[in-house]
């Protein structure tokens, strides 16, 4: 089956400060999504990007679907920005619908 | 909040309890979907319901069963679980299914304690 992977695995930021994350995947995928897990569980869909560029205030993401890989910028990092990013794809090959979630990076922002 | 509502937020309960896990959304999605996440682990699909049809994670034990009463619940019925079973249980819905092109929204998650 199809392999995410993300890096780095664990992060920490000075407030303010940028950071990139990046996730790779082994094989064509119909859709990929950016998760923001806080640190009391909820998880918050950040992107829905199977292509291309999106950005939301701090936040950008860009998709690279022939090379497989995506990355998500947080600028001036927060705070609140502190939790788990997770990628999300849905494979091209399978039998029914499927989301494969990646291991994930742990972000912490300090003050 | 989120536009997914999940009921109860936490369940401790003894291995020979029966229990559910109840979900509902309003959001006209026609896709519900069950995960299961260990600490410091992502997510992992359990169940979707598409159009209320059933797709299964083979792997899932058939201590879980899932339920789609209609479009806007999903419930989890919970038999004779292990301690192993101790988890954050999430669901999502999206506006379809496979080759939906639609992002999945998420429940705040029942975390789920096995004795």
């Amino acid at each position: 089956g199809i392999q995410v992977e993300q890096s780095p695995p664990d992060l920490i930021l000075q407030e303010g400060a940028n950071s990139t994350l990046r996730c790779n995947f082994s094989d064509s995928v119909n859709n990929l999504q950016w998760f923001h897990q806080n640190p009391w569980g909820q998880l918050i869909n950040l992107f829905y990007i199977p292509s291309g560029t999106k950005q939301n205030g701090r936040l950008s993401a860009t998709t690279v679907a022939t090379e497989r890989y995506s990355l998500l910028y947080i600028s001036s990092s927060q705070t609140t920005d502190s939790g788990v990013y997770f990628c999300a794809v849905e494979p091209m090959k399978t039998s029914y619908d499927k989301v494969i979630f990646g291991p994930g990076t742990s972000l912490s922002v300090i003050p | 909040d989120t536009e997914v509502t999940q009921t109860p937020k936490h369940l401790v309960m003894g291995m020979t309890n029966k229990k559910s896990l109840k979900c509902e959304q309003h959001m006209g999605h026609r896709a519900m979907y069950w995960y299961k996440q260990k600490a410091k682990k992502p997510p992992e699909l359990m169940f979707v319901y598409s159009y209320e049809k059933l797709s299964i994670n083979e792997s899932v034990p058939s201590r879980f069963s899932p339920e789609c009463p209609n479009s806007s619940l999903l419930n989890l019925h919970l038999h004779a679980l292990q301690p192993e079973d101790s988890a954050l249980y999430l669901c999502a819905s999206s506006l379809y299914g496979q080759v939906s092109n639609q992002p999945q929204h998420f429940g705040d998650g029942t975390r789920l304690s096995i004795l």
